[in-house]
């Protein structure tokens, strides 16, 4: 079976940095990926990360260590539109499990 | 282009009655996921459809079901509903399903089963 695990809050000051972690049990990985949702809305895709190390995408940045089974997204210069839900999930075979998510909260 | 798009965007039913919900990928995307989303159980993977197939399916009963059609339309069946069915039932569209390929999300059915 697959589990993972991420806090299910954080919350932040705009323009700071906030790291949100997710530690998993999977028994088939092929990667770890990113998703944001907002209230209301559909979550959308952040970052893919298959191979150890970090990802940067301007703001957002994603890391993995297979050998530890963890991963973090690192999101920079806090907005208040970065206020949302944010999702681990492993990509085993065809499908994603998720993790329960972390709300992430930024206050001006 | 067109998102994924997810019909009706809200339904109510009864107990016991069966629903069907639809989904269309983005065009000329193949593979077609569904997740369910509560606030207690969060997004649980229910099956991914690819060229017509069922290629996977999570841990759901078996009143959950699934189809995929020639144009990569898919549609999702739940028969005999239960309170506990009520959730955000979400579709997702992959170019193909390598690992790492972005899913892209419909806006979700809201299901409320009284």
């Amino acid at each position: 079976g697959q589990s993972l695990e991420q806090p299910s809050e954080v919350t932040a000051v705009e323009g700071a940095i906030v790291q949100i972690n997710c530690t998993y049990q999977t028994s088939g990985f092929y990667g770890l990926s990113w998703y944001q949702q907002h209230d209301g809305g559909a979550p959308t895709f952040l970052s893919y990360n298959a191979l150890d190390g970090l990802e940067e995408t301007g703001r957002f940045s994603s890391f993995l260590s297979r050998s530890d089974s963890y991963g973090y997204l690192l999101l920079q210069e806090l907005q208040m539109k970065d206020s949302a839900s944010y999702f681990c999930a492993v990509n085993a075979g065809n499908m994603l499990t998720f993790g329960g998510g972390t709300r992430l909260m930024v206050k001006p | 282009k067109a998102g994924v798009t997810q019909t009706p965007r809200y339904l109510i039913k009864t107990r016991g009655q069966q629903v069907t919900l639809s989904c269309s990928p983005i065009s000329g995307h193949r593979s077609v996921s569904w997740y369910q989303q509560t606030p207690g159980q969060g997004l649980q993977f229910l099956f991914e459809y690819f060229s017509e197939t069922q290629r996977n399916k999570g841990n759901f009963p078996g009143r959950f079901s699934g189809r995929q059609f020639s144009n990569s339309r898919s549609e999702m069946n739940v028969s005999t509903l239960e309170l506990g069915d009520s959730a955000l039932y979400l579709c997702a569209s992959s170019l193909d399903s390598s690992p790492g390929t972005e899913a892209f999300f419909g806006q979700g059915t809201r299901l409320t089963v009284v």
